[in-house]
């Protein structure tokens, strides 16, 4: 059983550059999410989806964007690339969420990402 | 809006001292969960424990045990007797009515032997 798998493990871009992140999970989840990891800077949300088709924007969304066509993938698109974006990404998916009811979300492994 | 404070940024104790992090929180809603999740240096993101709003016992799991507190917001977390492997980040994440998990800044924990 895979889990979260996330690709690349690292990257390297130029300014301006574009990329997408991939994620996948092959538990069935509908939750999923997307966050970043700058150093000393906790875990911010990028932008999530609560099911195939849906997707809604988390707390620092600027500069990103994501698609949900399945219940198994969910990539992050970075487009013009810039220093700021530099971090480590982390996709993390959960089988519920919200305040009815909610489990642990499954992390993948992150991507290290630089940006010069 | 919701949020996640731990004021602590990095805390150094040496093994076997118990160490408590401090988590307080933020948000409108009456029903919520509360998270902590492990980040060791090897940088996966490990779950530790889920708390619900309506659910204010304490919980204890082997040397980690948890203290939730609605009146003053927080969900503190305490080591005892504290190991060299504890050394992590550790995180506090709040999710609320709207599918968002937001988390704190985490505190670095050193545990030195």
């Amino acid at each position: 059983n895979a889990g979260v798998t996330q690709t690349p493990k690292f990257r390297i871009l130029k300014i301006g550059q574009s990329m997408t992140l991939q994620c996948a999970q092959d538990m069935n989840h509908n939750y999923m999410y997307w966050y970043r990891q700058d150093p000393g800077m906790g875990l911010k949300l990028i932008y999530y989806s609560v099911g195939a088709g849906i997707t809604d924007k988390g707390e620092v969304p600027n500069g990103y964007n994501v698609s949900r066509s399945t219940t198994e993938d969910f990539p992050l698109r970075l487009e013009l690339a810039a220093p700021s974006q530099t971090s480590v990404y982390f996709c993390a998916s959960s089988y519920a969420a919200g305040s009815s009811y909610n489990s642990p979300l499954h992390f993948g492994n992150g991507t290290r990402l630089t940006v010069t | 809006a919701q949020k996640v404070t731990q004021a602590q940024t990095e805390i150094s104790v040496v093994e076997k001292e118990d160490v408590t992090l401090d988590c307080v929180y933020e948000t409108r809603d009456t029903t919520y969960y509360l998270f902590w999740y492990k980040q060791p240096p090897s940088g996966e993101l490990v779950f530790l424990i889920r708390r619900n709003s309506f659910d204010e016992q304490n919980e204890i799991s082997g040397r980690y045990s948890w203290n939730f507190q609605k009146s003053t917001s927080s969900f503190n977390f305490t080591i005892t007797a504290s190991q060299v492997v504890d050394s992590a980040v550790y995180f506090c994440a709040l999710s609320g009515w709207d599918d968002k998990i937001i988390f704190g800044k985490g505190t670095r924990l050193h545990i030195l032997p």
